[in-house]
């Protein structure tokens, strides 16, 4: 069972409006990201965080923003929403195993629809 | 070129046999392969992870990883109906905390 919690999991907006999407983790994982998925696609990577204070741009450029204020906690804001900026929205955060290596675990996604 | 390439299938294989999901990489340093599954709407979750040369068996799940030849690969033996999903080959590059996906392969396991 997943520790890493999106809300709100479905969004429908009106263009210009703000909005932020919140993504919580229980784990005390230190590596936080955000992923863009449209239905069908690849996932995209926008934002990611080392840690408290440490945010980074993804491969996709995006628009919106990422704050990383505390170790559970890693929101993305939308300043003013348009129509292409509806997608699925996928936060994850990643722990070492044992053997060494970093395993990715993700929310449920938040589902943003922008009319 | 893309970190990670899949095929995009679909690949359809009937109940009961084993369905074989191919994944290439590009980055020579990668140390790190991962396989998820994604059922439509849903988010990924992780079958499998390898890091090693060979093979790793987890239940009807088998991961195959060839650094020479930089592919991975993910048998499903006894594929059943519940399998049908797309299948994402990730990566962690020399950059260690991204991963990279790819564009994931649709499975789908006839009854």
């Amino acid at each position: 069972e997943a520790d890493i919690y999106q809300t709100p999991r479905y969004l429908v907006i009106g263009t210009g409006k703000k909005i932020t999407l919140e993504c919580s983790q229980t784990m005390g994982h230190d590596k936080m990201y955000w992923y863009q998925q449209d239905p069908g696609m690849e996932l995209h990577l926008i934002h990611y965080s080392y840690g408290v204070n440490s945010t980074e741009k993804g491969d996709l450029s995006s628009e919106s923003t990422v704050s990383r204020i505390r170790t559970e906690h890693f929101p993305l804001t939308l300043e003013s929403a348009r129509p292409s900026h509806t997608s699925q929205y996928l936060c994850a955060s990643s722990e070492y195993t044992g053997d060494g290596a970093n395993v990715l675990t993700f929310g449920a996604g938040s589902r943003l629809t922008v009319l | 070129q893309k970190e990670v390439e899949q095929n995009s299938g679909p690949l359809s294989v009937p109940e009961g046999a084993i369905a074989s999901l191919n994944c290439t990489y590009s980055d020579r340093v990668s140390q790190s392969f991962f396989w998820y599954r994604q059922y439509s709407g849903k988010s990924p979750e992780l079958i499998m992870s390898i890091y090693s040369n060979g093979d790793k068996e987890d239940g009807r799940f088998t991961a195959q990883l060839n650094k020479a030849s930089q592919y991975v690969s993910l048998l499903i033996r006894d594929s059943q109906p519940s399998d049908s999903a797309t299948y994402l080959c990730a990566v962690i590059t020399g950059n260690f905390n991204k991963f990279y996906f790819g564009s994931g392969t649709k499975l789908n396991v006839k009854p």
